[in-house]
């Protein structure tokens, strides 16, 4: 079965500081990943999806960078976090190719910037 | 462009009443998906259930009962006799044909008080 693994869980970092959170997924080959992110409030923002390696689709212009540097992995960077970048960030995988058109969500991340 | 709204920001409501959480969506597809997840408070989106554009057909897991009408763009959520752990922020989605892209509403914020 297929599952999804996103860490740390809890992260509070200084302004100015890098970030880097990594999401990998384990029990499928080439599925589409995204990172969203939840401010205060509920709204899902997508911040980036990838269909594939080294693919990714950047949907809200941002101090934040996707990469995916292998198959099953994505990683959401910040060379110099801001104060508005705190929220709960989530990974996401879905396989539309093999039915798998919903999403599976990892745990979340919840990132406070001080 | 796609678009999912939920008008309901909270609902509350006594424990075993019935309580429906209400989806409209907008799309230009003639094939598209219809998703809804549940959030608990520990913040991980659970997928409850998908639905395809051609499959009107409605559907019922237990106390959960989904209204799919494709005259109306409506995917309505119904829970029966509501429970305590029903409480959590539900989120109606869609995804295009592709199956790459997610859009979510902004989410119903359910109590159920005991």
């Amino acid at each position: 079965s297929q599952t999804i693994h996103q860490w740390p869980a809890t992260l509070v970092q200084p302004v100015g500081s890098p970030l880097s959170l990594e999401c990998t997924v384990e029990g499928t080959s080439n599925p589409n990943l995204y990172w969203y992110r939840q401010a205060a409030g509920r709204g899902l923002q997508l911040l980036f999806y990838s269909v594939g390696i080294g693919q990714i689709s950047s949907e809200v212009p941002q101090n934040l960078s996707a990469s995916r540097p292998q198959d099953r992995q994505f990683i959401l960077s910040s060379k110099k976090l801001l104060l508005s970048d705190s929220g709960f960030y989530l990974c996401a995988w879905s396989h539309p190719l093999t039915g798998n058109t919903e999403a599976f969500f990892g745990q979340g991340t919840r990132l406070t910037v001080v | 462009a796609q678009k999912v709204t939920q008008a309901q920001t909270e609902i509350s409501v006594v424990e075993k009443e019935d309580v429906t959480l209400d989806c409209v969506y907008e799309t230009r597809d003639t094939t598209y998906y219809l998703f809804w997840y549940k959030q608990p408070p520990s913040g991980e989106l659970v997928f409850l259930i998908r639905r395809n554009s051609f499959d009107e057909q409605n559907e019922i897991s237990g106390r959960y009962s989904w209204n799919f009408q494709k005259s109306t763009s409506s995917f309505n959520f119904t829970i029966t006799a509501s429970q305590v752990v029903d409480s959590a922020v539900y989120f109606c989605a869609l995804s295009e044909a592709t199956g790459n892209q997610f859009y979510f509403g902004t989410g119903t914020s359910l109590t159920v008080i005991p």
